[in-house]
């Protein structure tokens, strides 16, 4: 079992919609999460980190569920800029490094 | 100009070279990452280093090495390239914690034919 799993996608969705991804993670210890969003061959940046409490920043939602070890991020009200993959970002207890989902594509189609 | 600069961009070499990638910041950082990413396995830790004495090995450093020659600069080298090493290359940068997120270079897309 890969320690971050992600639906690889594609989600296709109009602009104006919401859309919701989830991410599971299998180390229980694991102490710090993260959404980074990566445009097609370029570098990974920071779209949020996910705190226990949930957070949201404008249209995004970031929750954690620790009980059922997921992780989840909300788009409301797409936008065709928010084409991208999503990466959902896990560090574990001890782990000095992150461990990286393989990330879900998003498509969002006038 | 970039906080954090990888080069070369692109390179094409031949199986047998060796090659050296070079990454360089000027965030002030002292923790610094090597990740490749392949296609389908999202990126992948091959060294790390918390400052310029402390280098560990990720998860995939068989066939890598790396040196850390200042604070800001931290290189990784393909001593004898083969074919599956083709990949796209990024260097990170982090403060300490664990709630410190990474800052990423520009990759560097590397092909060994």
């Amino acid at each position: 079992r890969k320690e971050v799993e992600q639906d690889p996608g594609p989600f296709n969705v109009p602009e104006g919609a919401t859309v919701a991804f989830n991410c599971t993670y299998s180390n229980s210890a694991s102490q710090s999460f993260f959404w980074y969003r990566q445009d097609c061959r370029k570098e990974p940046k920071l779209l949020m980190s996910v705190y226990s409490s949930g957070n949201e920043d404008g249209r995004f939602t970031a929750q954690l569920n620790r009980a059922s070890q997921y992780i989840s991020l909300l788009i409301r009200d797409s936008k065709l800029s928010d084409s991208a993959t999503y990466l959902c970002v896990v560090r574990g207890t001890g782990r000095r490094a992150l461990t990286f989902g393989s990330g879900t594509r998003l498509q969002v189609q006038p | 100009d970039a906080d954090v600069t990888q080069t070369p961009r692109n390179r094409i070499t031949k199986t047998g070279k060796r090659i050296m990638l070079e990454c360089s910041q000027t965030k002030g950082h002292d923790r610094m990452y090597w990740y490749r990413q392949d296609p389908g396995l999202g990126l992948r830790l091959i060294y790390y280093s918390f400052d310029v004495k402390d280098i560990n090995k990720g998860e995939i450093s068989d066939g890598y090495s790396v040196s850390r020659q200042a604070q800001a600069k931290f290189s990784l080298s393909l001593e004898s390239a083969i074919p599956n090493q083709t990949a796209l290359y990024f260097c990170a940068t982090s403060d300490p914690g664990d709630l410190q997120p990474q800052h990423f270079g520009d990759g560097t897309r590397l092909s060994i034919l």
